[in-house]
């Protein structure tokens, strides 16, 4: 089975601290997506990756920063936290079979800023 | 421009048939798809849909697809208060960025 694992479940920071969230995948997947989930606005794709040090700008990328040095790990980099990042982040991963895209899901970090 | 709507609630009693309704804009569309998310959890994807099929059957689930309309379903037969949850339909673009649009979601809410 495929597994994409989040670093933290919940996390609670302050205004202005830089946040990491780590994406880690195991089934060498060349995709990998971070979204926010926020409710009555499904899930907006913030950045994403297509290759190791390949990234592209989703639909909100502002205030939001990511590196890929492996091909298995994603970071979304939050450089400032601000209130209006509280939100629930998802991360994906993806294969190309057929071409059906298929994303995989991590269980997603709850972020607060406070 | 691109956009996926779907209606934000839907309540049914268990054991009835629960259809959660999902329309697009973008006609280039490659695949559609429904995930599921559980109280907690990421999203696990239920099941797709090519463009060029007009039905998809698994088991309880049954996906139409009417591409006149831009109108995506998906039924669940027979649902069980395990298929309470967000139901997310998405679309994935013709251009090989793989990137998806996702509806906002639809909870379903299984009364006893």
């Amino acid at each position: 089975d495929v597994k994409v694992t989040q670093s933290s479940r919940y996390l609670v920071k302050r205004t202005g601290e830089k946040v990491f969230l780590e994406c880690v995948q195991d089934m060498d997947h060349e995709n990998m997506f971070w979204y926010r989930q926020d409710p009555g606005l499904g899930l907006r794709l913030i950045y994403f990756s297509y290759d190791v040090k390949m990234k592209e700008k989703g639909d909100i990328p502002e205030g939001y920063s990511v590196s890929r040095e492996k091909k298995e790990r994603f970071s979304l980099i939050l450089e400032s936290a601000s209130t209006n990042q509280t939100s629930m982040y998802l991360c994906a991963s993806s294969f190309i079979r057929g071409h059906s895209y298929e994303q995989y899901f991590g269980p997603g970090t709850r972020l607060t800023v406070t | 421009g691109e956009d996926v709507e779907q209606s934000l609630f839907l309540s049914v009693r268990e054991g009835d048939s629960s259809v959660i309704n999902c329309t697009y804009t973008d006609s280039s569309s490659t695949y559609l798809y429904w995930y599921k998310q559980e109280p907690g959890a990421g999203l696990q994807l239920l099941t797709y849909i090519f463009s060029n099929m007009d039905m998809k059957q698994d088991q309880r689930l049954t996906v139409l697809l009417n591409k006149k309309d831009k109108h995506l379903s998906l039924r669940i037969a027979d649902t069980q208060t395990g298929d309470s949850a967000i139901y997310f339909c998405a679309e994935s673009m013709i251009s090989g960025t793989y990137k998806y649009i996702f509806g906002t979601g639809t909870r379903l809410k299984v009364l006893a």
